[in-house]
């Protein structure tokens, strides 16, 4: 069975800070991998795809890199608005699979 | 702009079946996959599985195999989930969203609707 790790669970930074965000794959499927944004109560929202492209309108600040089975989200700066779970997804054979999420919240 | 607007929520008793629809709007409908992702409550992401929404052609996930159906009418830009014999478990947020890329390994859901509440409860 193809999994998806997410690691740390939950991430406690404050603003200003970096955050790094990892993604580990059971195996080595692709160098495609995405990441998504979920506030509470709202649907998810694209941040980067292809391991490292980010999406229309997405700042900067958000980068995302790695290869294989390692792959890391990368937040600079964190502003206010970027507390909020992340997750990853990757596609194997035709199937797509998420990561349990990492919640990074408020120091 | 492109967006998918979902419908409304549901309440259904346990063994009964659901149908959400997923209207897509700002881009050409069969031009993209429609993806079923559903959501518990404090949980993380499930995904469901895709649809082609030019063939019709589906890939489900193992755990909805036997129980979930999608289908689409080109003609009015929508795309439907059914779930059947419904239980608990069941109870989520079911969210459509527009497949971007192809093929076994190249794939991300770039656009979503904002979710449809399921409650199955007796």
């Amino acid at each position: 069975e193809f999994v998806l790790t997410q690691s740390p669970a939950t991430l406690s930074l404050s603003p200003g800070e970096r955050a790094t965000l990892s993604c580990r794959a059971s195996q080595s499927v692709s160098n495609y991998l995405a990441w998504y944004q979920q506030k509470p109560g709202q649907a998810p929202r694209l941040l980067i795809y292809d391991t490292s492209n980010r999406a229309t309108g997405i700042p900067p600040r958000f980068s995302g890199s790695g290869s294989g089975t390692d792959f890391t989200l990368t937040i600079s700066t964190l502003e206010p608005e970027d507390f909020a779970v992340y997750y990853c997804q990757q596609r194997n054979n035709w199937r797509d699979t998420f990561g349990q999420g990492t919640k990074l919240e408020i120091k | 702009q492109v967006q998918l607007v979902q419908s409304g929520a549901e309440v259904k008793n346990p063994g009964a079946s659901v149908k959400v629809s997923c209207k897509a709007s700002g881009y050409t409908f069969i031009n993209n996959d429609i993806n079923w992702v559903r959501q518990a409550t404090g949980q993380g992401l499930e995904w469901m599985g895709w649809m082609n929404s030019n063939t019709g052609n589906t890939g489900y996930a193992q755990n909805f195999q036997g129980r979930v159906t999608f289908t689409r009418n080109t003609s009015i830009s929508t795309a439907y989930m059914e779930l059947s014999s419904l239980r608990s478990e069941d109870t989520a947020v079911y969210y459509c969203a527009r497949g971007r890329g192809g093929g076994q390994y190249y794939y991300y859901m770039d656009v979503w609707g904002k979710g449809t509440t399921v409650t199955v409860s007796s």
